[in-house]
């Protein structure tokens, strides 16, 4: 199994570009998860997904920031426009949830990261 | 509001020597409560859960977490510590939604 899979590993870009970052979960996985973590603010939740469907959203910072879950394989998180203050290493993970489960009820797989520098 | 408390940034330990990690939560309800362990440049990794049941739990790699709901408490364990736990460790609780503390950098000098 080759785990949660996520591209680029590193994207150093200048304020105002757009950025798109990837994952792809583990196989036979329902669930996905975007995280941030930075120094000041410790990991945070920004959103998940069940069934491909975004069930809780409240973690996006702002408008700036969108995911989408096209397909049981594949998510994005794009920031257009990207700001200095985006800075951080974004964690997808991914796990295996029945119905009406909460999100975390079975262990999170997380990927390597995709470590993020807005100039 | 739910909220988790790592309240030491860094814990040193020699090897061989028990180590505990410490966890305090504040929520309303019947939490979920995990440990989870980063190691330098890697994602999370997950070491264990309390869902219900008993109080003690036993998690990968030698660890172990009692959940103590009057002190609202789930402190990490482990009775002999390896260099190789040297890492960055997570306690996270969910209610509504999962919440991780700070972390806490656990050394350990051989």
């Amino acid at each position: 199994d080759a785990g949660v899979i996520q591209s680029p590993r590193h994207e150093v870009t200048e304020m105002g570009q757009e950025v798109t970052l990837r994952c792809k979960p583990i196989s036979g996985h329902n669930s996905l998860f975007w995280y941030r973590q930075t120094m000041m603010r410790g990991l945070e939740l920004l959103i998940y997904f069940n069934n491909n469907v975004p069930i809780d959203d409240s973690g996006m910072p702002e408008d700036r920031f969108s995911a989408k879950m096209p397909n049981a394989s594949f998510s994005t998180l794009k920031i257009q426009p990207s700001e200095p203050r985006d800075s951080a290493v974004y964690f997808c993970a991914s796990s295996s949830l029945g119905a009406g489960a909460r999100s975390s009820y079975n262990e999170q797989f997380f990927g390597p990261g995709t470590r993020l520098t807005v100039l | 509001a739910q909220s988790v408390a790592q309240p030491e940034d860094q814990v040193n330990v020699a090897e061989g020597n028990p180590l505990t990690v410490k966890c305090t939560y504040s929520v309303s309800g019947n939490p979920y409560l995990f440990w989870y362990v980063q190691y330098p440049n890697r994602g999370l990794q997950f070491l264990l859960k309390y869902i219900t049941g008993d109080n003690l739990v036993k998690g990968s790699y030698g660890f172990e977490a009692e959940f103590n709901k009057s002190q609202t408490s789930f402190h990490l364990k482990k009775p002999s510590a390896l260099v190789s736990d040297s890492a960055l460790y997570f306690c996270a609780v969910e209610t509504d939604k999962l919440i991780f503390g700070t972390g806490t950098r656990l050394q350990v000098f051989p």
